[in-house]
């Protein structure tokens, strides 16, 4: 069975600077999909950023970058810049690729990192 | 429109009681979601549907009996619920089908039900 594994339940950054959340994971799968998805107070979970096990190049979306080492089963997610916006818990996930009706929400979630935010 | 809408987005209800969550989207979504969340802890899946159709139960308790009606529209029946069942209820949608394995899901911004 997958594992999703992320051991800072808390982190704080002073606002403009930048932070690395980590996320390790267990598989025997080749191909599958990480993802890291950020839940403010609003409650709404929202994706930030989505990575293909068989890219190698590492997914960026603006101000979010992850390095992904698939040989040490690590997805960090690095935030540039700091904004009290992002303020938030985030959950590192993984999927199986899947082919069957409603496989995408099949998702193994770690327990979360809070990232606090400093003015 | 690209939002998943849960109503109510507060509920509390007696052990008795029987109440529904509701969950809508209009992005033409054909699999639609159930999790669970305990404060403090991750999402849980419960039911997935897809195509209308009821596709995975992750063993849920049958005092939780989820409905779809049509393409848009996601219920979530309650009925004789414990004190542990509550939690923030969300639901989610994504695209179906062929070239949409990918896809990435949309969530709503949940129920949170206390059970009294």
């Amino acid at each position: 069975a997958q594992t999703v594994t992320q051991s800072q339940p808390e982190m704080s950054v002073q606002e403009a600077e930048t932070v690395t959340l980590s996320c390790t994971y267990d598989t025997s799968e080749s191909d599958y999909y990480l993802f890291w998805y950020k839940q403010p107070p609003s409650r709404q979970m929202i994706l930030v950023i989505r990575q293909e096990a068989y890219k190698q190049q590492n997914a960026t979306e603006n101000r979010f970058s992850v390095n992904f080492q698939k040989a040490a089963k690590s997805f960090s997610l690095k935030i540039s810049d700091s904004q009290l916006g992002d303020a938030a818990m985030y959950f590192c996930a993984y999927r199986s690729v899947g082919y069957y009706g409603g496989s995408q929400g099949n998702l193994i979630f770690g327990k979360g990192t809070k990232l606090s935010v400093k003015p | 429109d690209t939002e998943v809408t849960q109503t109510p987005k507060h509920l509390v209800m007696g052990m008795t009681n029987k109440k529904s969550l509701k969950c809508e989207q209009h992005m033409g979504h054909r699999a639609m979601y159930w999790y669970k969340q305990k404060a403090k802890k991750p999402p849980e899946l419960m039911f997935v549907y897809s195509y209308e159709k009821l596709s995975i139960n992750e063993s849920v308790p049958s005092r939780f009996s989820p409905e779809c009606p049509n393409s848009s529209l996601l219920n979530l029946h309650l009925h004789a619920l414990q004190p542990e069942d509550s939690a923030l209820y969300l639901c989610a949608s994504s695209h179906q089908g062929r070239g949409y394995t990918n896809e990435k899901l949309f969530f709503g911004s949940g129920t949170q039900l206390s059970v009294l």
